[in-house]
């Protein structure tokens, strides 16, 4: 069973789009995340849910916007697409046990590619 | 602000050669450390953790790693890296006064010459 899922896998789209990409996660997780990782590998945070309430909003453009229907779905919504958004895309979810964060737990990444 | 630097950016290596990659973190606090990796392609996976006790850690496929909390530091080891251990080697740090975020160092790419 897969624990955290990512649709779709691929996304080639054309600039000014709009595209969303969903998550879930069946481990229990009450946090889940969205990383960008850019073409150096660089893993950056965008934001996190607990609960389904924002916790982390990292300097993202408002053109992306999460949105959390349930504590085990975590989908980002992307306006108007530009070049630059092209990376691959992580979920994540963890558990916060006693104030602190347990194991974070990846998706098989969203790789999109805006032309 | 807190960070995680991992100095070797890319770490070249013949099959049977040991490994050590370095991870350094700035916090003085109590930590949560991980070391993921990604395959070509792939997801991250996670590697080994350390949240306390034996700082000494056993992870999957032969890996451990060492927290020294003196030298804010949690290397990474294996005695023999095989061609199938090429990827890309992520440190992670949780700082115990944030429940929820995640600081990763910038990864170091391991190349295995077969």
């Amino acid at each position: 069973d897969t624990a955290v899922s990512q649709t779709p896998k691929y996304l080639v789209t054309q600039m000014g789009n709009d595209k969303s990409i969903k998550c879930e996660q069946n481990l229990g997780h009450d946090t889940m995340y969205w990383y960008k990782q850019d073409s150096k590998k660089f893993l950056k945070i965008m934001f996190s849910y607990n609960n389904k309430e924002l916790i982390i909003n990292e300097t993202v453009p408002n053109r992306f916007s999460p949105k959390s229907p349930d504590k085990a779905h975590l989908n980002l919504h992307i306006n108007s697409l530009e070049l630059g958004d092209s990376a691959v895309y992580f979920c994540a979810s963890s558990q916060v046990l006693a104030g602190a964060q347990e194991t974070q737990y990846f998706g098989p990444g969203t790789r999109l590619l805006v032309l | 602000a807190q960070s995680v630097s991992q100095h070797n950016h890319h770490v070249i290596l013949s099959e049977a050669a040991s490994l050590e990659l370095g991870c350094n973190y700035s916090y003085g606090g109590t930590v949560n450390l991980f070391w993921y990796v990604q395959y070509p392609g792939q997801h991250l996976q996670l590697l080994l953790k350390y949240f306390s006790g034996d700082p000494l850690v056993k992870g999957i496929k032969g890996f451990e790693a060492e927290f020294i909390k003196s030298k804010f530091s949690f290397n990474l080891r294996k005695p023999s890296v095989q061609w199938s251990d090429t990827a890309e080697y992520f440190c992670a740090v949780i700082p115990y006064s944030s429940a929820s975020k995640i600081i990763f160092g910038s990864g170091t790419r391991l190349s295995i010459r077969p």
